[in-house]
């Protein structure tokens, strides 16, 4: 198992440029998250989902959309960048039962210039 | 709300103890325990739930008082592999989103 996987690691965009991050977890979990962590900031949930076809907003969700067509797959939207969006993005998923565990992807780190 | 984390940054010899302490203002029903070391993602340590319950992994325990409000992250014997930053993550109740707020994290060095 492959776990929580993200795409891609590394981007640079200049201001004004839009992207998508691909978060993709085989664990057939319910729950997905996307987090930025800044320094000395910790770690912000931007959006969230509690299954196929449902988000909501976080604690810092401007500037950014998200959606989860398939269960696997959560896909973070930066549709006009900017440099306060210069981060490490983090995508995590948790399971309905269990442990309440939640299991991170590598991150993406983006600079917007 | 989110959780007050103290101390912010401790530095240790290997096989000294330290203690790592997650404080909210508010009732809380879980305390999360991860680690996340320099340019990796955070990895889970461990839960603990509303009930004063104790749990360990290794040589790293934890405590929950929920008097108190306050959990405490006990590293015993510290050794290399535990430097890190630790961050402690909270529910406020049994809800079905599994949302945690997360505190700022302790930096911890442990030194040969």
């Amino acid at each position: 198992n492959a776990g929580v996987t993200q795409t891609p690691k590394f981007r640079v965009l200049k201001t004004g440029q839009s992207m998508t991050l691909l978060c993709a977890q085989d664990m057939n979990h319910e729950y997905m998250y996307w987090y930025r962590q800044d320094p000395g900031m910790g770690l912000r949930l931007i959006h969230y989902s509690v299954g196929e076809g449902t988000t909501a907003k976080g604690e810092v969700p401007d500037g950014y959309n998200v959606s989860r067509l398939k269960k696997q797959n959560f896909l973070l939207g930066l549709e006009s960048a900017a440099p306060s969006q210069t981060s490490v993005y983090f995508c995590a998923s948790a399971n309905l039962q269990g442990t309440h565990e939640q299991f991170f992807g590598p991150g993406t780190r983006l600079t917007v210039l | 709300q989110q959780p007050v984390q103290s101390p912010q940054a401790v530095i240790l010899r290997e096989g000294e103890d330290a203690v790592i302490n997650c404080s909210s203002s508010k009732a809380l029903y879980s305390v999360h325990w991860y680690r996340q070391k320099h340019g990796e993602a955070p990895v889970f340590l461990m839960i603990l739930l509303k009930g004063g319950e104790q749990k360990g992994h290794e040589k790293i325990s934890a405590s929950f008082n929920e008097k108190k409000q306050q959990s405490s992250l006990y590293l015993t014997a510290s050794q290399l592999s535990y430097s890190g930053t630790y961050f402690c993550g909270t529910r406020g109740n049994a809800g079905n989103n599994r949302k945690l707020i997360w505190g700022l994290g302790t930096s911890l060095a442990v030194n040969p």
